[in-house]
């Protein structure tokens, strides 16, 4: 089975603080992917990266930077963390097909 | 136009009957389509991805897609409680990107 993991389930984090989420994957997919899902707005692409150190942005990349130094972990990082940052964050990763597969997310608190 | 609509629900079905989940994309060239199930504070578990026109069976899930019409759809037979949740449609963009659709909640009733 494929096995992705996410640093946190929950997060409260201040205003204005550096945040890392965190995100590996165990069955060497090539592909890895950062969401957000809101509710009335669905799964958002954030970013995502096809190769170690390779990286493109999705739809909705501003306050967000990525790092993707080993082929296992993909990082999420909020520059500058801000309110309308709560949310839920999903990591996914896939091989050469299409189907992606999920972390369990990480629901981040922005206070 | 959104790129992956579905139909809005919430949709409310009694225990052992059919729930059927429709989803439009607009973007003619796509070739994959998945469904997504996600229970209420979960993450978007896969659990049907269909690619050729017609039906797909697996268990009691059902996917048909009809890529003439633009429209591919989810048949849950003999709902149980534990089918309520988000159904999530997803189509893909290319080699990399899905677009999802909001999501339809479907409640079983027991």
């Amino acid at each position: 089975d494929v096995k992705v993991t996410q640093s946190s389930r929950y997060l409260v984090k201040r205003t204005g603080e550096k945040v890392f989420l965190e995100c590996v994957q165990d069955m060497d997919h090539e592909n890895m992917f950062w969401y957000r899902q809101d509710p009335g707005l669905g799964l958002r692409l954030i970013y995502f990266s096809y190769d170690v150190k390779m990286k493109e942005k999705g739809d909705i990349p501003e306050g967000y930077s990525v790092s993707r130094e080993k082929k296992e972990r993909f990082s999420l990082i909020l520059e500058s963390a801000s309110t309308n940052q709560t949310s839920m964050y999903l990591c996914a990763s896939k091989t050469g097909g299409y189907e992606q597969y999920f972390g369990p997310g990480t629901r981040l608190t922005v206070t | 136009q959104k790129e992956v609509e579905q139909n809005s629900g919430p949709l409310s079905v009694p225990e052992g009957a059919i729930a059927s989940l429709n989803c439009t994309y607009s973007d003619r060239v796509s070739q994959s389509f998945f469904w997504y199930r996600q229970y209420s504070g979960k993450s978007p578990e896969l659990i049907m991805s269909i690619y050729s026109n017609g039906d797909k069976e697996d268990g009691r899930f059902t996917a048909q897609l009809n890529k003439a019409s633009q429209y591919v759809s989810l048949l849950i037979r003999d709902s149980q409680p534990s089918d309520s949740a988000t159904y999530l449609c997803a189509v893909n963009r290319n080699d990399y990107k899905l677009s999802f659709g909001a999501g339809t909640t479907v409640t079983v009733r027991a």
